[in-house]
């Protein structure tokens, strides 16, 4: 089983709502990744959690904000957004084991900031 | 600083034919590389990787190839086949960093 799960698949939201993006992987993982992507761009990482503890945070603005609650789950909270947060939001999980390493992501949650 | 290059935006290649994807870094110090397959609005896929200490790996109808000392690696993708159009990005990161590292895509189109 290699999979990322990831919901809601799409999200619509105005700049004053608050909501909250979901991960899950039972690979048993111990890193996992949010990223952001924007057409015909490569993914932008966003923050890491290693652990469960968040290790890497690409100086990203305070409105979006990570939680691991557990090894398996990942969840990014989403308040008062602005229109150019509208993007492809992107959960992985990472394993680095016998020599070799390797990333999964799940689908996407497509949001769209009006 | 572009640590990871993907020098063709695009290839187009006919069906059955070999599709060769090629990807250049800068960063010695990188570990593992890894290619992905990204449909639009979906997850990138992954595909295969391979560690710094090899210079080939092989997985069904995809090899990567390893050239250190010139710091360039590609993606054999044979036969060909019309589900392969997509868009492609080469990965890296350093062991321990916990950070991939993307090239920038190049977009493939399989001629039927």
């Amino acid at each position: 089983d290699t999979e990322v799960t990831q919901t809601p698949k799409h999200l619509v939201m105005g700049m004053t709502n608050k909501k909250s993006l979901k991960c899950e992987q039972h690979m048993g993982h111990r890193a996992m990744y949010w990223y952001k992507q924007k057409a015909k761009k490569p993914p932008e990482l966003m923050f890491v959690y290693s652990y469960e503890k968040l290790s890497i945070n690409e100086s990203v603005p305070s409105r979006f904000s990570p939680e691991c609650p557990n090894s398996s789950l990942l969840n990014l909270h989403l308040h008062a957004l602005q229109p150019e947060d509208s993007a492809l939001y992107l959960c992985a999980s990472s394993q680095d084991q016998n020599g070799m390493y390797t990333q999964y992501f799940g689908p996407g949650t497509r949001l769209t900031v009006l | 600083d572009q640590q990871v290059k993907q020098n063709s935006p695009s290839l187009s290649v006919q069906e059955g034919r070999i599709s060769i994807l090629n990807c250049d870094y800068t960063n010695s110090m990188f570990d593992y590389f890894l290619w992905y397959k990204k449909y639009p609005a979906e997850g990138p896929t992954f595909l295969i990787s391979i560690s710094s200490i090899k210079d080939k790996n092989e997985d069904g109808r995809f090899t990567v190839f390893l050239n250190k000392s010139a710091k360039h690696l590609s993606l054999h993708i044979v036969p060909s086949q019309p589900g392969d159009s997509a868009v492609y990005f080469c990965a890296a990161v350093e062991g321990g960093n916990e950070k991939l590292t993307f090239g920038t895509g190049t977009r493939l189109t399989i001629i039927p």
